[in-house]
């Protein structure tokens, strides 16, 4: 079974910051995700990529299939990007292994 | 399409009692994945669908749990005898195929 690690377990950023959420695993994958979890619950899918690099708005995400490495970056940070991002990998057909998560809390 | 709904939000009850669950996916998505989750961890597989067929169960699911997608659409979780151990969000997702899956809102379940 894949092991997923991610780093810190917890940030604290100031508003304006330039954020990175790190995320490694142990076993070769077809694809990863990063996810973002509101309190309360909710998830929302950020991203999925099997290479490369990904941006949407201020978010950007890159993986290094090689050292089996991904990143999270989140510039000029706002505190209503707090919030817990989770990262998961997926070998093949077999289901969804997720971190434990990064709690972030941007302050103002 | 108002996304992947659950319900309900929250649920209490006593240890040794039965709770069922309910979700019902984004309609035009084949697959229906059920995770738990417990406080502080990410979440963890227990079961998915594509259409009515149960393709995969976690060995998290005991044989208390059962899972049913009778027509493809909606999908049920029951815990029978429920222990203080199952305390836990239960998420709900869909996807089409292989694609982007989409989480509920999840239920909160709480065991006394």
């Amino acid at each position: 079974k894949n092991e997923v690690e991610q780093s810190p377990q917890n940030l604290t950023a100031q508003e304006g910051e330039f954020i990175t959420i790190n995320c490694s695993y142990s076993v070769g994958i077809s694809a990863l995700h990063w996810l973002q979890q509101h309190p309360g619950g909710g998830i929302v899918s950020l991203f999925m990529l099997s290479s490369g690099k990904k941006k949407h708005g201020r978010l950007i995400a890159t993986i290094n299939i090689q050292e089996k490495h991904s990143s999270l970056h989140i510039t000029a940070s706002h505190p209503r990007d707090s919030a817990v991002y989770i990262c998961a990998v997926k070998e093949g057909n077999t289901p969804l292994v997720f971190g434990k998560g990064t709690r972030l809390s941007v302050i103002a | 399409d108002t996304g992947v709904s659950q319900n309900p939000r929250h649920k209490i009850t006593k240890r040794g009692q039965n709770v069922t669950f309910r979700c019902d996916p984004i309609s035009e998505h084949n697959r229906l994945y059920w995770y738990r989750q417990t406080l502080g961890q990410g979440p963890e597989f227990l079961t998915y669908f594509q259409n009515e067929a149960q393709l995969e169960k976690s060995r998290l699911l005991s044989d208390r749990f059962s899972a049913e997608r009778p027509k493809g659409s909606f999908s049920t979780l029951e815990i029978q005898r429920t222990e203080q151990g199952d305390s836990a969000m239960y998420l709900c997702a869909s996807s089409w195929h292989e694609e982007t899956q989409y989480f509920g809102p999840g239920t909160r379940l709480l065991v006394l």
